[in-house]
């Protein structure tokens, strides 16, 4: 198994260029989600999915859009990029756990360098 | 915000040794993971405990639960070079799908 793969790797934007960032797992994991992490700071939920055609907003949604068409795939876009959205982006994926609610341990991709200019 | 914060932000140990870090969380959860991050990589999962539990074992990992004090300490016995990372606390709010995690505990192991 790839696991969760994210591509680019890294990337530059100028403000206001637009760009989708690529996640996609091949675990057959139910939820997905993307993080971003700025520098002295843990990891902030943008967005996440419990299943295909079900996306929701996490802690820091904004200039963000999602979507989730099948399983294996949860490409994030920038809409309109600008620098305070320069970070790393990290996509993870896991089972639902046992009870209605329980989401298991989280597998994570090697992330997404961005720098918007 | 949400966000956990981990105390020491940084801690130096020789090998051998063991390592010791809190996590202080703000909301009732489900459970709450540890994960451990390398310098410019991607998160690796440690170890869940779930809220009705108080302690879990894994390998060289302790960690401990007090839901009352909203906090959690992750001790690392016997700690190796390898070791050296930032470590987070990550916990699933109890309404479900949604995680939060702390700002990190970065740990350098001197052989």
């Amino acid at each position: 198994n790839a696991g969760v793969t994210q591509t680019p790797k890294f990337q530059v934007l100028k403000t206001g260029q637009s760009m989708t960032l690529q996640c996609a797992q091949d675990m057959n994991h139910e939820y997905m989600s993307w993080y971003r992490q700025d520098p002295g700071m843990g990891l902030r939920l943008i967005h996440y999915s419990v299943g295909a055609g079900i996306t929701d907003q996490g802690e820091v949604p904004n200039g963000y859009n999602v979507s989730r068409s099948t399983t294996e795939d949860f490409p994030l876009r920038l809409l309109s990029a600008a620098p305070s959205q320069t970070s790393v982006y990290f996509c993870a994926s896991s089972h639902q756990g046992r009870g209605e609610e329980d989401i298991d341990e989280q597998f994570f991709g090697p992330g997404t360098r961005l720098t918007v200019l | 915000s949400q966000q956990g914060e981990e105390d020491p932000q940084a801690l130096s140990i020789q090998e051998g040794e063991n390592a010791t870090m809190n996590c202080s969380y703000k909301t009732s959860i489900n459970n709450l993971q540890w994960y451990r991050q390398n310098s410019g990589r991607g998160l690796v999962h440690l170890i869940l405990i779930r809220s009705n539990e108080r302690e879990k074992h894994s390998g060289r990992l302790r960690v401990t639960l007090d839901t009352s004090k909203k906090s959690s300490s992750l001790l690392i016995t016997a700690s190796r070079a390898a070791d050296t990372a930032s470590y987070f606390c990550a916990t699933e709010s109890n309404t479900g799908n949604q995680f939060y995690f702390g700002t990190g505990t970065s740990l350098t192991v001197i052989p």
